[in-house]
């Protein structure tokens, strides 16, 4: 079953802090991977996507990781803001579903003064 | 910047009654899709459209849901007959296709939502 795994669920930084949070995927067959910040009650916005050949990829202050064989990725969020306070989720497209996208459940990120 | 735009923002309706939620994709975009997210859960993919019909369908997608184009700029969701676990928020969403080809880009824009109280 194609599914979507975050970690953690939750996490609480301070303002200036880096943090990392994990995305596992069971997707096949992989077509790229994507993380998207998610206000809350807002629709989710891209911050990046790769695909099986891309290792990594940034978008300012967020880096995202992707390990293909091992179907392992990562954001990693330098210099925090309050601003970043949201909720990240992994999402991965299946080769062929066009934008059938598989979302995680996310982590929500609250970053404090 | 270009947008996807969703009306009402939200929407409270009794147990029953059938609701459309509208969205206005991005003017040049070709692909058009529906997901959901019930409170506290993941965010699900519904339907895709292209080209006129329905490209693909989850199976949460059952005969109570429909989509349409009726204009040039519109995209519809209309549930039927509103059941409570209808209630969720749901994002309309809009790609672009790589150029001279039917293959939708990888990006999809989502609208802000439509938050659906069925009660």
């Amino acid at each position: 079953k194609n599914q979507v795994e975050q970690s953690p669920q939750s996490l609480i930084i301070l303002e200036g802090k880096n943090c990392t949070l994990q995305c596992n995927y069971t997707v096949s067959p992989f077509s790229n991977l994507r993380w998207y910040k998610q206000d809350t009650g807002r629709g989710p916005v891209s911050l990046t996507i790769m695909t099986f050949s891309e290792n990594t990829k940034s978008n300012g202050r967020y880096t995202a990781t992707l390990d293909a064989d091992t179907k392992q990725s990562s954001l990693h969020i330098t210099a925090s803001q309050l601003s970043d306070s949201a909720s990240y989720i992994c999402v991965v497209s299946a080769r062929g579903g066009y934008n059938k996208l598989i979302f995680g459940a996310g982590t929500r990120l609250a970053v404090h003064p | 910047e270009p947008e996807v735009t969703q009306t009402p923002s939200h929407q409270v309706t009794q147990m029953g009654q059938e609701v459309i939620l509208r969205c206005v994709p991005i003017s040049n975009h070709l692909y058009f899709y529906w997901y959901r997210q019930i409170l506290g859960q993941k965010v699900e993919f519904l339907v895709s459209f292209y080209n006129n019909e329905i490209s693909e369908k989850s199976e949460i997608f059952d005969d109570q849901f429909s989509v349409e184009r009726p204009d040039g700029s519109n995209f519809t969701l209309k549930i039927r007959s509103t059941k409570l676990e209808d209630s969720a928020m749901y994002f309309c969403a809009s790609s672009p296709v790589f150029p001279g080809t039917a293959t939708p880009n990888t990006e999809a824009f989502f609208g802000q939502g439509t938050r659906l109280t069925v009660v």
